[in-house]
């Protein structure tokens, strides 16, 4: 089946620096990639919207130069959460849909911490 | 614009209890719909859809169906197992594949030996 990655599962960094988290298809080309945001024991908040080479879709109230978005192939978009502050911690997914399929698959996700 | 309400857990069941998770939706025209669900530290994994009205979609034991008259997408299951012990969550995507999916807040569960 379509598997998607991300790196890291987990990292924990401290206020004011930046952190980037990849997301990456590794058997299929996905032209579209979505970006979401998990608290605990809540559910999954879409973020943004990536596209492979253009700019990034981002949804209402998500600060686009805080969370920076680059999906520079097919296989690849990374998402940067710069000058990291406390709030920002939490559980990041990635999903990507397969070629003509109307399924989204997800990554483990990565948890980030800032101290 | 497009929402997803599904019940409120936890949920705790016995083993080999008979499960359902209530879910309804809000939506223009004829959106997919979808279960989801994700074990303990682990991502999302698709459990099973339906793409049109009074489409079941089914998977490990698990089943809902499509039911336009109601809005509703109700999960089921005859027997539960303690490995079904999860977080579900219950999803629409509109008719454009590439629109973005709308979750409900999921549903924990707990299933006791």
């Amino acid at each position: 089946g379509a598997v998607v990655s991300q790196h890291p599962s987990w990292v924990i960094c401290k206020s004011g620096t930046s952190v980037k988290i990849e997301c990456r298809s590794l058997d299929f080309q996905a032209t579209t990639m979505f970006w979401y945001r998990q608290f605990p024991k809540q559910s999954l908040m879409l973020m943004a919207t990536s596209n492979e080479g253009s700019k990034a879709t981002y949804e209402q109230g998500v600060e686009k130069d805080k969370f920076l978005i680059n999906h520079a192939s097919l296989t690849l978009s990374t998402l940067t959460v710069t000058s990291a502050h406390p709030e920002d911690s939490s559980f990041y997914i990635c999903s990507a849909i397969r070629g003509s399929t109307d399924t989204q698959y997800f990554g483990p996700g990565t948890r980030l911490t800032v101290l | 614009g497009n929402s997803v309400t599904q019940m409120e857990g936890p949920v705790t069941l016995s083993e080999e209890a008979f499960l359902t998770i209530n879910c309804t939706y809000t939506a223009t025209g004829y959106p997919s719909l979808f279960w989801y669900v994700q074990y303990p530290g682990e991502g999302l994994q698709l459990l099973l859809k339906a793409t049109k009205a009074d489409d079941k979609g089914s998977n490990k034991g698990f089943e809902a169906t499509y039911r336009k008259e109601t809005t509703s997408f109700h999960l089921e299951k005859g027997s539960v197992q303690v490995s079904d012990s999860a977080v579900y969550f219950c999803a629409l995507r509109s008719m454009n594949r590439d629109d973005k999916i709308i979750f409900g807040k999921g549903t924990r569960l707990h299933i006791l030996p």
